[in-house]
This record gives C-alpha cells, sequence and structure tokens, in this order.
C-alpha cells in the first residue's frame, strides 16, 4: 500500500520486557516522527528524523527510549524495560522535505504493558 | 520553540450546532498551520492546511479555519455539525520552512449528540 505501515498493531508485554515497534513510511518521505497518544493526553511528540541530519530527540521521555531509522526509511521505536505508564498508542507518520505539505500518519501500534 | 494550544478539552454539541474550536500557537516567524482529526478508531488525517494566501481555509467535510496572525490563532469552524463530525480534533504548527518538525496542540474531543 501506499500509506505509512506500522507494526505491530497491538502488543501486549509484561512489565520490564524490552520491545520494538517498526514503521515504514511512506517511499521517498525524508521526515518521520514518532509521537505517543495516551488517553486524554493528546499526541506527544518523541522524536524526529529529516533526512541524514541528527534526530531531534528532545520528546524521548527517558533513556529507556530509544529509535533508530536505517537507510533513511524503516524505524524502529525500541522501549526497554516497560513500564505500566509506557501504555498509549505510538504513532508514526512521514512527510516528505518540502514545504507545503503536510504528514501522514499510521494507524499506530497499540501498547498494552501488563 | 514553538507550542500550539487548544483551549477546549472536551466539546459537547447537538447536530446542527455551530462548532469554533480555538488553537493558538507561539512563534514569532512564519508558520504553516494544521487541523488533523481522527475519527474513533481511524488514523489521523488532515482536514485542511493553512500555507500562505487566503488566511480563510477551506478543507474537507465543510470545515473551515481562520489564520489570524496578529491573535497567533488558527481557529477552526463548522457552521452545522453532523453526529458524524464526533471526533478528536488537533492543531498543529511547523516553522515555515522545509523540513521543520510537526509540533501538535492537546486535541479537542467533540461529541455531536444526535
Amino acid at each position: 500500500g501506499a500509506g505509512v505501515s506500522q507494526s505491530p498493531s497491538n502488543k501486549v508485554t509484561e512489565k520490564g520486557k524490552d520491545v520494538e515497534l517498526r514503521c515504514d513510511p511512506i517511499s521517498g518521505h525524508t521526515a518521520l516522527y514518532w509521537y505517543r497518544q495516551s488517553l486524554g493526553q493528546g499526541l506527544e511528540f518523541l522524536i524526529y528524523f529529516q533526512g541524514n541530519s541528527a534526530p531531534d530527540k528532545s520528546g524521548l521521555p527517558s533513556d529507556r527510549f530509544s529509535a533508530e531509522r536505517t537507510g533513511g526509511s524503516v524505524s524502529t521505536l525500541t522501549i526497554q524495560r516497560t513500564q505500566q505508564e509506557d501504555s498509549a498508542v505510538y504513532l508514526c507518520a512521514s512527510s516528505p522535505f518540502s514545504y507545503d505539505t503536510e504528514a501522514f500518519f499510521g494507524q499506530g501500534t497499540r501498547l498494552t504493558v501488563v | 520553540a514553538q507550542s500550539v494550544s487548544q483551549h477546549n478539552h472536551h466539546v459537547i454539541l447537538s447536530e446542527a450546532a455551530s462548532l469554533e474550536l480555538g488553537c493558538n500557537y507561539s512563534y514569532g516567524g512564519t508558520v504553516n498551520l494544521f487541523w488533523y482529526v481522527q475519527y474513533p478508531g481511524q488514523h489521523l488525517q488532515l482536514l485542511l492546511k493553512y500555507f500562505s494566501g487566503d488566511p480563510l481555509v477551506k478543507g474537507i467535510k465543510g470545515f473551515e479555519a481562520e489564520f489570524i496572525k496578529s491573535k497567533f490563532s488558527f481557529n477552526l469552524r463548522k457552521p452545522s455539525v453532523q453526529w458524524s463530525d464526533t471526533a478528536e480534533y488537533f492543531c498543529a504548527v511547523n516553522a515555515g520552512a522545509a523540513g521543520n518538525k510537526l509540533t501538535f496542540g492537546g486535541g479537542t474531543r467533540v461529541l455531536v449528540k444526535p
């Protein structure tokens, strides 16, 4: 498909385990974002990749969170030693490097830490 | 750094009522402005966007928004809502240059009663 693809769509994990969330952006999009959406908390920015520039990690809530983007395409968000407060929907979005266009979102990964 | 605030967290109204959602941003330079909508169980999608030109922007499903530069505002309006407009609405901004980060407001949940 032509949209942003995220996997898995749902993930249940035990507290203390590590998880990896994957995002396949739209082909050719240079910008890639990760956001977290918690109940009643709106959209929380996590990290932003733009081309070959150093990523903007200013939104990562703790050092348990990390993300990488390989080959300027696929991105993986890793959460180590998960905590219950990490439970949320993790959204990925991508956009072209141009002035007048918007970001396109995936369906998200619903993470539940039990 | 840019930031976005949405004044209403929850709005409840009846069908055919008019809707206005407030959005203010903080950034002194040129900005691109967006409204996204998330219908229940669906991914975020673009309602409308402003980059330049006419400050009154028309989007899908009868929505419009007005950019008032002097007030740093980009309020969303719809003259007559329908039950199908029940959703969460997000205002977003990026500083007006290609490749800049997209920042979201906290969102407004709108419930339209039939």
